[in-house]
Formats: C-alpha cells, structure tokens, sequence
C-alpha cells in the first residue's frame, strides 16, 4: 500500500471560486478524517467518516464547506465562494475504526487564495 | 475541552547537543500520543506513537515519555544533527461515543545550528 494520497498538492484560486480535493486512503481504513493547519498553526480537526457515514463535524466547518465519502472509498471537501481566510494546508488522514490505531496522514493540499 | 500546549515555541541550539520537547494536556482521556515532524511547507511524518497504557517509545536517537495522570510527554532527541531542524508537532487522539479526533499543539520550530 502507498498509503494516503492527496490531490492536488498545490491549489491557487481566486476568492470566490469553489475548489474541490480529493484523498484516498488507505484501502482497508474505515476511518478518513479532514484537518486544516493556517500558518504557523498546529493541524485542526475539521470532519470525519466512518466508512460513508459523516459522524462529526467541527464547528469550524462552515456552511461553505462540504466533504463526502461516497462508497466509503476515497473523500471530497470542496469549498465553495473561497475566502482568503480559507488559504490553508488541507491535511487527510485515515485509520482504522479504534482509537488505539494509529492516525496516518497524506500530504497535504495546500490552497492559497488570492 | 482538550489543550495541548508545547513549549518552548522556538529553539536553537548547537549541533550535537542534547535537547528535549515539552508537551502537557488538559485531559487524560487520551488514547494515545503521537510525535510528529514537519518540514516548512509540507505534510506531517509520524516519529513515535505512544499508547496510552505505555510510558515511552524510542526510535533511534528519538525517545518519547509519557505521564498520562500528569497531562505530559516529553521528546528526547539525542546527539542533534542540523537535519533535524524542522517544526515539531505533538497530539492526543480521543474517542469518545462518536467523537474521533486528534488536538494538536502549536508546535516547536527547532533549529540546530551547524
């Protein structure tokens, strides 16, 4: 397994356009969770999925932002209206359904927004 | 609400020398700590995860302690070497009901000079 992948690396986009990531993960996680680190920052927990299902959302996902997982495979969150507050590494990660499984996460989509 | 606080924030120190990373947490509830690396601009690698009924993990010059009951973990880095210059992140997962998550710290930016 190449473990979690993440596409695309790079995104630029001009505020008010919507943009869309992918991530798949490791194929036999049931677990794939979304993050965003700003600069300087550490990464924050924005949703995850067990298998299709959405079980938690945080509060910093805002009404612009929606991530699927159709199929229980790989995961979209797409933007929508971009912000440049929005500019930002998108990290994916995936794991199995227990908590003491580790967390592994992809690369990154890094977005900046002009 | 869970807080993991790093300290110090920054670093320097010569190469060759000795170093240790501080991290606390508010909540004991924790099923496990993970160290990770980042480089500037891109993804996070995983150095050592510790579960939460262990008291340290080592690999090579890297030890990592943890002391649930007391919110603490700290990362030993032994005989430092200028590529170990990078930003150091420390995170607790916890699982509870459907909640799924791991909180970061801020991190430490760590730089050895050569």
């Amino acid at each position: 397994d190449t473990g979690v992948s993440q596409d695309p690396r790079h995104k630029i986009t001009k505020r008010g356009q919507n943009v869309t990531f992918r991530c798949d993960p490791i194929s036999e996680h049931n677990r794939l969770y979304w993050y965003r680190q700003t600069l300087g920052q550490g990464p924050e927990f924005l949703t995850y999925f067990q298998n299709e299902a959405q079980l938690e959302k945080s509060r910093l996902l805002s009404d612009r932002f929606s991530a699927e997982r159709p199929k229980g495979s790989f995961s979209t969150l797409e933007i929508q209206r971009t912000e440049q507050g929005d500019s930002a590494m998108y990290l994916c990660a995936s794991s199995l359904d227990r908590g003491e499984y580790e967390q592994y996460f992809g690369p990154g989509t890094r977005l900046t927004v002009t | 609400k869970q807080e993991v606080t790093q300290i110090p924030a920054a670093l320097s120190v010569p190469e060759g020398e000795n170093l240790v990373l501080n991290c606390s947490f508010t909540d004991s509830a924790i099923y496990n700590l993970q160290w990770f690396r980042q480089d500037p601009g891109k993804g996070l690698t995983s150095l050592l995860l510790i579960q939460s009924s262990q008291r340290e993990q080592t690999s090579g010059r890297l030890n990592a302690s943890l002391d649930k009951s007391s919110g603490r973990s700290t990362l030993y880095i032994a005989a430092s070497q200028p590529g170990d210059s990078a930003t150091y992140l420390c995170a607790v997962r916890q699982v509870w009901d459907r909640d799924d998550k791991i909180i970061f710290g801020k991190g430490t930016r760590l730089h050895i000079l050569p």
